[in-house]
């Protein structure tokens, strides 16, 4: 079975700090994904990255910064914490849409409260 | 530009009768849709896609249905259960927006015993 895993369950950060969330899969897929979800938004795509090293904006990438180092680990990073990030995050990860089956696998998300 | 979205945020079913979530999109580019089930304090998870070839894909009780003229997806499932409840979100995708996947913001089902 495909394994996505946040590190962190819950986080709760301070205003200014910079956070990292980190995201490993274990399916060698080529793309990943961050995800903000937040009540009656639905699920808003913050970055993805279709390759190492490779990331592309998603609709909200506005105080957010993503790392591609190894194809396994994508990271989300908050440069400057503000309580307007205080959500869910979820990553996710997929192979790529040129194959026959390209939904995506979700880890099980990462509650930050920004105070 | 691109949107997914629901025509009903809650669904309240009596156990035992079928229920069905609708979905609308706008990209008449998006070839492929997804619809997952989200349950309380877990991720999305898969629960049947559909490629805009096909107008018609039956699961184990769920049927996903597309109707590309009008650009409205949706998901029927049969004999509702008790573990149904959770949020549905229906997702899109197409080659030409780089593996981008668009979710809607979901509807809630709650099942009434």
């Amino acid at each position: 079975d495909v394994k996505v895993t946040q590190s962190s369950r819950y986080l709760v950060k301070r205003t200014g700090e910079k956070v990292f969330l980190e995201c490993v899969q274990d399916m060698d897929h080529e793309n990943m994904f961050w995800y903000r979800q937040d009540p009656g938004l639905g699920l808003r795509l913050i970055y993805f990255s279709y390759d190492v090293k490779m990331k592309e904006k998603g609709d909200i990438p506005e105080g957010y910064s993503v790392s591609r180092e190894k194809k396994e680990r994508f990271s989300l990073i908050l440069e400057s914490a503000s309580t307007n990030q205080t959500s869910m995050y979820l990553c996710a990860s997929s192979p790529p849409t040129q194959g026959t089956n390209t939904e995506a696998f979700f880890g099980q998300g990462t509650r930050l409260t920004v105070v | 530009g691109e949107s997914v979205g629901l025509h009903l945020p809650t669904l309240s079913v009596q156990e035992g009768d079928n229920s069905i979530i609708n979905c609308a999109y706008s990209n008449s580019a998006s070839d492929y849709f997804i619809w997952y089930k989200q349950e309380s304090g877990k991720g999305p998870q898969f629960i049947i896609d559909i490629r805009s070839n096909m107008d018609k894909r039956q699961g184990q009780r769920v049927t996903v249905l597309l109707n590309k003229t009008v650009k409205h997806l949706s998901l029927q499932i049969a004999a509702t259960q008790p573990g149904d409840s959770a949020v549905y979100f229906c997702a899109e995708t197409s080659r030409s927006s780089a593996s981008k996947i668009i979710f809607g913001s979901g509807t809630r089902l709650s099942i009434r015993p």
